[in-house]
């Protein structure tokens, strides 16, 4: 059972918006603004998508972005394309001797 | 620019003891704030973060694993060694290594990863 809590699964068709959510505890996600995103296409390493709850790396779309919310974490992919179609995993910082945490992962289907 | 590469058995039999090699270029774990991580993902199922070790030598382990795990790093090779003894079926699994920096909270460089199977 992992640490943080994603749903399993997400879609949306072209163009439209979805979001994800990763909820936690205040030992982690709740605790420190330090939650990060990422992205997994199939046989891929994972790639860094958000960093500090909503800091987008360079070369990442800004259709993609972050938030938190108490315990509760968020990524919000706007005007989806078939290339977002992916496993999307959270991660967050949950103190110095835990140090990181993952989420169970979200498959996003685009329809 | 950045790069990494894990390398290590594919096969290993239950209770052996499991060595993987992270050879990374683009950075150096001499004095330099830079950290390198492995994560594991069995197939299907999601990340799980293994252990770190920092460019001063700071280790730190996920709690579940930490009796097994064992990191170090070779600074004239650029390499970071993991080993993870009595190995288990469960313990079937992708393992990456990683890079960050030292005040960051995530992995900005992935290696490819490496697919170990444990079986008899």
């Amino acid at each position: 059972q992992s640490a943080l809590t994603q749903p399993p699964s997400a879609s949306g068709s072209p163009g439209q918006s979805v979001t994800i959510s990763c909820t936690g505890t205040s030992s982690d996600v709740g605790g420190y603004n330090y939650v990060s995103w990422y992205q997994q296409h199939p046989g891929k390493a994972p790639k860094i998508m958000i960093y500090e709850v909503s800091k987008r790396p360079s070369g990442v779309p800004d259709r993609f972005s972050g938030s938190k919310s108490g315990n509760t974490a968020s990524l919000t992919v706007s005007g989806l394309q078939a290339e977002d179609e992916a496993d999307y995993y959270c991660s967050s910082y949950a103190g110095s001797n835990n140090l990181e945490v993952f989420g169970g992962g979200t498959k996003l289907t685009v329809l | 620019q950045i790069a990494l590469k894990e390398s290590g058995p594919t096969l290993v039999k239950p209770t052996q003891t499991l060595t993987l090699t992270c050879t990374f270029s683009g950075f150096s774990l001499s004095p330099s704030g830079v950290g390198v991580g492995w994560i594991r993902q069995p197939p299907g199922k999601a990340l799980e973060w293994l252990a770190l070790i920092f460019w001063n030598d700071d280790k730190r382990y996920s709690p579940s694993l930490k009796s097994r795990l064992t990191i170090t790093k070779d600074t004239s090779k650029n390499q970071v060694v993991l080993t993870m003894t009595n190995m288990d079926p469960v313990d079937t699994a992708t393992y990456y290594c990683a890079h960050r920096y030292d005040f960051d909270y995530y992995f900005d460089y992935w290696g490819q990863g490496t697919l170990v199977t444990v079986s008899s």
